[in-house]
């Protein structure tokens, strides 16, 4: 079954406290990984795409990485406007169209 | 600017009673859907259209309803049927093939009293 899974659920970091959240993903085939930023009560605003394993981009403090199993979403001396719920979806190989979207992980950082 | 427009931002709902939740989006996207986000889930796909008169459900439709007339347009009907509505709806539009990056509006917040 395919499947998408973001850990942690909830991270609590310092201002300029770096680290990485994480999305792991079981599907038949990856056609494309996305990174969506979302703050609470608007919808989800896309900040990344990753096509093929070693693939990385990057955008102010963060950057995007991606592995034949796995993404990360490295944060680098995040600010207290970083915090939001951070969604990774998966689009699948497939004949159809099939996007699975993981729970996300809501980050805040303290001032 | 370009964007999504969706309408109305709260509604409340009594049960037993159908509801229209309105997207228009001006970015010339042939490709619109929507999708279901309750806490602590992934966001589902209810329904989407590649092309006007033509849509597709996706994994929980049942309940819900929708038209495309136009190409800017793709409203949700929330009907009677659906039995656990409470919930928060997200328009979206994409360019070329299906899927890919996805443009979202700043959803519509559905409560059933």
């Amino acid at each position: 079954e395919d499947q998408v899974t973001q850990s942690p659920e909830a991270l609590r970091l310092q201002e300029g406290e770096s680290s990485s959240l994480n999305c792991s993903y079981t599907v038949s085939g990856l056609r494309g990984l996305f990174w969506y930023r979302q703050d609470p009560g608007k919808g989800p605003e896309f900040l990344f795409t990753l096509y093929s394993a070693g693939e990385e981009k990057e955008k102010e403090r963060l950057k995007a990485t991606l592995t034949k199993k796995e993404s990360f979403l490295h944060i680098t001396a995040p600010k207290p406007e970083d915090s939001a719920t951070y969604l990774c979806a998966v689009q699948v190989e497939t004949g159809g169209f099939k996007t699975i979207f993981g729970a996300g992980t809501r980050l805040f950082v303290k001032a | 600017d370009g964007g999504i427009t969706q309408s109305p931002k709260y509604l409340f709902r009594k049960e037993g009673q159908n509801v229209t939740l309105s997207c228009e989006q001006n970015l010339n996207h042939d490709a619109m859907y929507w999708y279901r986000q309750d806490p602590g889930q992934g966001l589902r796909l209810i329904y989407y259209s590649q092309i006007v008169n033509d849509f597709q459900k996706g994994d929980i439709a049942e309940g819900y309803s929708v038209s495309r007339e136009k190409k800017e347009s793709f409203p949700l009907t929330v009907t009677s049927a659906q039995k656990n509505p409470t919930a928060f709806y997200l328009c979206a539009s994409s360019s070329g093939r299906l899927g890919g990056e996805l443009f979202f509006g700043e959803g519509s917040r559905l409560t059933v009293l």
